[in-house]
């Protein structure tokens, strides 16, 4: 069966810091690959997307790569600050299921 | 400011009452979503619409209903039937349904039973 998993449902990090997330998939042939941020009570707010044939995306302080012969994708968040606390979803598009399929989410705390 | 809003953020439900979550958009988008949210799971797909007078059965449809009459509005209705709706429940929308579109998430109602 499909499956996404993304690392431990808690990251504990210092500031200034690189935070590195996980996402890992299986039985899937995602087409692309997408990650969001949710603060609590609050809906996911998109951060960025990479294609099947990118290896690497930035914004800002953030990047994403994309391993599609791993089944992996690593979400890094460098010189991190307390204000990026907040879960982390990575979601999933594939063409046959025509739908976005989100990860449980890595919680992330950076300290002070 | 253009968004989508959820309404109420706090519903509570008696034994065999159903309740309708609210969700309108002012992005001018064409697809809606909704999506269920239980803590330690991921977000799972109950419906999604991709025109007005079209909605189409995600993954776990059983126990809700849907219309999309308006481009703007796609509220959701927890039957009786769903037997566990204790929830967080997410609307989001998209320009469109492909995979290359952000999906825009409202703040969530939180459904509780009595």
């Amino acid at each position: 069966s499909q499956k996404i998993e993304q690392n431990s449902e808690a990251l504990n990090i210092q500031e200034g810091k690189t935070a590195t997330l996980t996402c890992n998939y299986t039985n899937y042939s995602p087409a692309y690959l997408q990650w969001y941020r949710q603060d609590p009570g609050r809906g996911p707010v998109f951060l960025l997307l990479i294609r099947e044939n990118e290896k690497e995306k930035r914004k800002e302080r953030l990047k994403v790569t994309f391993d599609t012969t791993l089944k992996q994708s690593l979400f890094h968040i460098t010189a991190s600050q307390p204000a990026d606390s907040a879960t982390y979803l990575c979601a999933l598009y594939s063409g046959s299921a025509r739908q976005l399929t989100f990860g449980s989410g890595t919680q992330l705390t950076v300290l002070p | 400011d253009g968004g989508i809003t959820q309404s109420p953020k706090y519903l509570f439900r008696k034994e065999g009452q159903n309740v309708t979550l609210s969700c309108e958009q002012n992005l001018n988008h064409d697809a809606m979503y909704w999506y269920r949210q239980d803590p330690g799971q991921g977000l799972r797909l109950i419906y999604y619409s991709q025109i007005v007078n079209d909605f189409q059965k995600g993954d776990i449809a059983e126990g809700y209903s849907v219309s999309r009459e308006k481009k703007e509005s796609f509220p959701l209705t927890v039957t009786s039937a769903q037997k566990n709706p204790t929830a967080f429940y997410l609307c989001a929308s998209s320009p469109s349904t492909g995979g290359t579109q952000p999906q825009h998430f409202g703040d969530g109602t939180r459904l509780s039973i009595l």
